[in-house]
């Protein structure tokens, strides 16, 4: 079955430490996205992908860092820089160059830093 | 940015109502999609309407588009407990800008 993979669920880290969160997809697509959603909140856009080796800061990409090396991997890395990193990440994909088309989630990892 | 925006927050209703949430946003947009998302869960697309479409039907589903209010409007007919999650509308503005969520509408049904 084709889709996104967001691992862990659940990520537990001390603060001052650098964690780095996976998002793989075999739907081939191109474009990938990170968005940031906090309690009964909407989806904030940190950082988003529309092809290898190329990415863009979102709304919200500052603390936090990105690479795009394969066209199925998209991690993103909260670092030490962020002041409130606790939070549910979504990762989601879609075809790029089709505007029209939707995105598919993967169903998140909650981080957890105290 | 947040560009599209829910009304109301929250919603409940009884099994077998009909539930109506409601989406505003503030520029011009290629095209408007609705989400749900269960508890803990990733987003799930609905259904997508076109900025020359005014109206769309999937199933219990129907959305309309009004341009010039800059509105849209998702209607769940004859809902069931399992409908019980959050809505989200997001906006397309061009072909390859990413999706700009509204915060969404937490949708209880009651059996």
């Amino acid at each position: 079955d084709g889709g996104i993979t967001q691992s862990p669920k659940y990520l537990f880290r001390k603060e001052g430490q650098n964690v780095t969160l996976s998002c793989e997809q075999n739907l081939n697509h191109d474009a990938m996205y990170w968005y940031r959603q906090d309690p009964g909140q909407g989806l904030r856009l940190i950082y988003y992908s529309q092809i290898v080796n190329d990415f863009q800061k979102g709304d919200i990409a500052e603390g936090y860092s990105v690479s795009r090396e394969k066209k199925e991997s998209f991690p993103l890395t909260v670092t030490s820089a962020q002041k409130n990193p606790t939070a549910f990440y979504l990762c989601a994909s879609r075809m790029a160059g089709a505007g029209r088309s939707p995105l598919h989630f993967g169903n998140g990892t909650r981080l957890t830093v105290t | 940015s947040q560009q599209g925006e829910e009304d109301p927050q929250a919603l409940s209703i009884q099994e077998g109502e009909n539930a109506t949430m409601n989406c505003s946003y503030k520029t011009s947009i290629n095209n408007l999609q609705w989400y749900r998302q269960n508890s803990g869960r990733g987003l799930v697309h609905l259904i997508l309407i076109r900025s020359n479409e005014r109206e769309k039907h999937s199933g219990r589903l129907r959305v309309t588009l009004d341009t010039s209010k800059k509105s849209s409007s998702l209607l769940i007919t004859a809902s069931r407990a399992a409908d019980t999650a959050s809505y989200f509308c997001a906006t397309d503005q061009s072909g390859n800008t990413p999706l700009v969520f509204g915060k969404g509408t937490r949708l209880s049904v009651i059996a």
